[in-house]
Parts: structure tokens; sequence; C-alpha cells
């Protein structure tokens, strides 16, 4: 069954650092978003991008935080300088043909020390 | 501001019980409405979606409402298992044309045998 799949599973970075985290979405999907889940919290919208450009990003997705899709199959989530708040479980998603069911990958966990 | 409420936040139950799981929303202009199951520390896995002119999805086990007049939504777990123990999110779009999620803070389950 195809499935998303996030890369690397769990990252320890120091705050300052840049770190790029990586998905690859199923194959034939459309759509493309990073959700992320601080511990304990809500999961939360981070950006969605589609036709190679950003749809719509939340308050959280600031100057920092960038996405590209480098070579037709990758999807990647940069944050440029990490922060101790960044600590969090990063979600990719993606969706198909009018952007309805989401799936998601299993998470990559950025720890920031 | 849409705002989605999931009660209880958690659930313990012995095997073989039919539960409820319940998901309130404050704006009845959604265009679809997805539950997750969520195993400690992994990923989201779907499980039912249910576009907004439908009333109801069901697999297996699991049947999905939602009446959208009213701002909510339950997930019906029939013949509980120990394997169903989880966290799961209902998670709802808003958008129609970015597939950003909101996401409720869930409601842990425990199934015990």
């Amino acid at each position: 069954e195809p499935e998303v799949t996030q890369t690397p599973s769990h990252q320890v970075t120091q705050m300052g650092q840049e770190v790029i985290l990586r998905c690859v979405p199923i194959s034939n999907h459309l759509y493309f978003y990073w959700y992320r889940q601080i511990l304990g919290q809500k999961v939360e919208f981070l950006v969605s991008f589609y036709n190679n450009e950003i749809s719509e990003k939340s308050e959280i997705f600031d100057d920092q935080f960038s996405v590209e899709r480098p070579d037709g199959s990758n999807f990647t989530l940069k944050i440029r300088s990490t922060k101790l708040e960044d600590s969090a479980m990063y979600f990719c998603a993606s969706s198909g043909t009018g952007g309805i069911q989401a799936f998601f990958g299993q998470g990559t966990r950025l720890t920031v020390v | 501001k849409q705002e989605v409420t999931q009660i209880p936040a958690a659930l313990s139950v012995p095997e073989g019980e039919n539960l409820v799981l319940n998901c309130s929303f404050t704006d009845s202009a959604i265009y679809n409405l997805q539950w997750f199951r969520q195993d400690p520390g992994k990923g989201l896995t779907s499980l039912l979606l249910i576009q907004s002119s439908q009333r109801e999805q069901t697999s297996g086990r699991l049947n999905a409402s939602l009446d959208k007049s009213s701002g909510r939504s339950t997930l019906y777990i029939a013949a509980s298992q120990p394997g169903d123990s989880a966290t799961y999110l209902c998670a709802l779009d808003g958008s129609g044309n970015t597939g950003k999620l909101i996401f409720g803070q869930g409601t842990t389950l425990q199934v015990k045998p």
C-alpha cells in the first residue's frame, strides 16, 4: 500500500543550526503538507503546497521556515536557525485529486538542545 | 475561528464494550472531517473520511457520523479490543481549497483485556 515516508525518524540538533526534514509523498499525490505536534499538544498545521507553490501557511510558519519540492518526488521542510521551541514531532502529509483525504507519514521527532 | 474539541480526553473500557468518541466544532462550514488513530510516538493513520455531503462512513467495526448543523461528529467503535488502544483524533477541513486540517486534542482510549 502506498505510504508517505519521512526521514530521519529522529534528529537532534543544536540551537541555531539549520535542519532539513525530508518527506517522500505518495507518488500520484498533488497536495503536500507539513504539520507539527509539540509534546502533549494538538497537531498544528504549518503549510500546504500545491503546484510548486505555498497555498496556505500558518502564523507558525515564519521566515525561519521554508519548503521545497526539489526533484518531483521529495518534499522538504527547512528550519534555518532552530530554537528550543521548535522541538516537536513534524509530520508530512499528502493528498490526491481535490486535496481531500490526507495521508500522513510516521513523523520526524526533532529535538533542539 | 474554527475550534475543534474532543470529549472525553481519556477513556478506559473493558474489552468487548461498544463505545462512542465525540468531536465538536464551532463553525459548521466544513468541507470534510477525518478521524485518525495515533499510537504513542507514531504517525497518524487515517481511519475514516466524511465529506460534507455525507452523514456517515463505516469501516469494519468503526462508524463515524457527521452532523454539521449541530457541529458534531462521533466515532463509534463496536466490540472494542485491546489493539484499539490508541489516541483518536478528529480533524476537519474548513478551507476547501488548501486542505488545511484543524485537529482536536484527541481522546486516549485504553481497552483492558
